[in-house]
């Protein structure tokens, strides 16, 4: 079984420009979190979506981020403009969450390298 | 608001030698634990998970980590490490009123030195 993908694997980008970062979840699993890590300040939750909707985004940065999930199978996370202290690894992840909300394991994508010039 | 503290933030040791990780969380509720690994330059992976029952809880790669209600700790061990144990390791907490929120602490980087 696949797990969960990421792409692209590695971004370099100039400062100003849009950045998309694409993330498929495990086939099954019905939540998604988006994470950023860096040296300064760890492992960050961004977002996260249950049965495609956003339920916390309170990690957000700034409007700057935004990210979507359009159906079970897909989420974006959004960079518009792009700034230096943008870059880090973007981590996706999923689980599968039980009727009554208890959070399940949740799987790491390979993550995206983003680099902002 | 859940966090998660994990105390140590590098560790140095030799091959062979024991290894113990500490995390303390402060949430009252009830929670599911985890550990997760980060080898150099990949992504996370889960080592171990504590839902309910036997609070000592064995993982992969010979790794155990025992839960204590009373201290709210869930402290990593491994009895012998070895060189491919080099890696960042993330103590993480759910709390059930959180939903799916996961809390990770900042992580412990571990250097073992062949």
């Amino acid at each position: 079984d696949a797990g969960v993908i990421q792409s692209p694997r590695h971004e370099v980008t100039e400062m100003g420009q849009e950045v998309t970062l694409r993330c498929k979840p495990i086939s099954g699993h019905n939540s998604l979190f988006w994470y950023r890590q860096t040296m300064m300040r760890g492992l960050e939750l961004l977002i996260y979506f249950n049965n495609n909707v956003p339920i916390d985004d309170s990690g957000m940065p700034e409007d700057r981020f935004s990210a979507k999930m359009p159906n079970a199978s897909f989420s974006t996370l959004k960079i518009q403009p792009s700034e230096p202290r943008d870059s880090a690894v973007y981590f996706c992840a999923s689980s599968a969450t039980r009727g009554t909300g208890a959070l399940e394991t949740q799987y790491f994508g390979p993550g995206t390298r983003l680099l902002v010039l | 608001a859940q966090s998660v503290s994990q105390h140590n933030h590098h560790v140095i040791l030799s091959e062979a030698a024991s290894l113990e990780l500490g995390c303390n969380y402060s949430y009252g509720g009830t929670v599911n634990l985890f550990w997760y690994v980060q080898y150099p330059g990949q992504h996370l992976q889960l080592l171990l998970k504590y839902f309910s029952g036997d609070p000592l809880v064995k993982g992969i790669k010979g790794f155990e980590a025992e839960f204590i209600k009373s201290k709210f700790s869930f402290n990593l061990r491994k009895p012998s490490v070895q060189w491919s144990d080099t890696a960042e390791y993330f103590c993480a907490v759910n709390a059930k009123a959180a939903g799916n929120k996961l809390t990770f602490g900042g992580g412990t980087r571990v250097l073992v030195k062949p």
